[in-house]
């Protein structure tokens, strides 16, 4: 079945730092979702990029849907404790199906 | 305040045995499908619901079954329990066309001994 991949699987960062996530397919995707996990959490509903070379922002979030969307990346700008945790990415198929990646977890240090 | 309600939180149970798991969706949406998220990898899916009735089916074998009822609510039964299916299930509710996102519970720890 299709399959998205996501790297880091895991990133440090120092807080002020910048983070970068990505997510690759080797089929064209539909439309890509981002959710982040907070450590002992549940994955909470970030956005949904749909056009091809989309980009979207959210304050200190970026969000980037490739030409091609094969690709897809999340960068967050000077990191704060705020931001700890699981980045996944998500494939949605037919019949409103998630596929996700899995994910990268980032700590960032104070 | 996820919107979505999953019951019981923690769960132990033996191998062999059956378990019921619950979900109420948020209010709203009228799709809901369940995750298993084992730790430190993606939630993969299971099965969705919608209309009382399975629409979609992940790689899963049929001792995983579902039901939903006409208020939207699910349930998800997993039947024979195997050490291997101790994983955080996941409901995650939203209206069919996805545009939105889905909202997801907080999880039901299912440990299995």
């Amino acid at each position: 079945g299709q399959q998205v991949m996501q790297i880091p699987q895991y990133q440090h960062v120092q807080e002020g730092e910048d983070f970068t996530t990505y997510c690759n397919s080797s089929t064209t995707l539909s439309n890509i979702q981002w959710y982040k996990q907070r450590p002992g959490g549940h994955p909470v509903f970030l956005i949904q990029l749909v056009k091809s070379g989309e980009v979207k922002k959210q304050k200190r979030l970026t969000f980037q849907f490739g030409e091609a969307k094969k690709n897809s990346s999340l960068h967050i700008t000077a990191t704060q404790t705020t931001d700890v945790g699981t980045y996944f990415c998500a494939q949605e198929t037919s019949g409103s199906r998630l596929t996700f990646g899995e994910g990268t977890q980032l700590t960032v240090n104070p | 305040d996820a919107g979505v309600t999953q019951s019981p939180t923690h769960l132990i149970k033996t191998r062999g045995q059956q378990v019921t798991l619950r979900c109420s969706p948020k209010s709203g949406h009228d799709t809901v499908s369940w995750y298993q998220q084992a730790l430190g990898q993606g939630p993969q899916f299971i099965f969705q619901y919608y209309e009382e009735e399975e629409r979609q089916r992940g790689n899963f074998p049929d001792r995983f079954s579902g039901h939903q009822f006409p208020n939207y609510s699910s349930e998800l039964n997993v039947n024979a329990l195997l050490l291997g299916d101790s994983a955080l299930y996941l409901c995650a509710s939203g209206q069919l066309t996805g545009a939105y996102g889905y909202t997801f519970g907080s999880g039901t720890r299912l440990t299995v001994v």
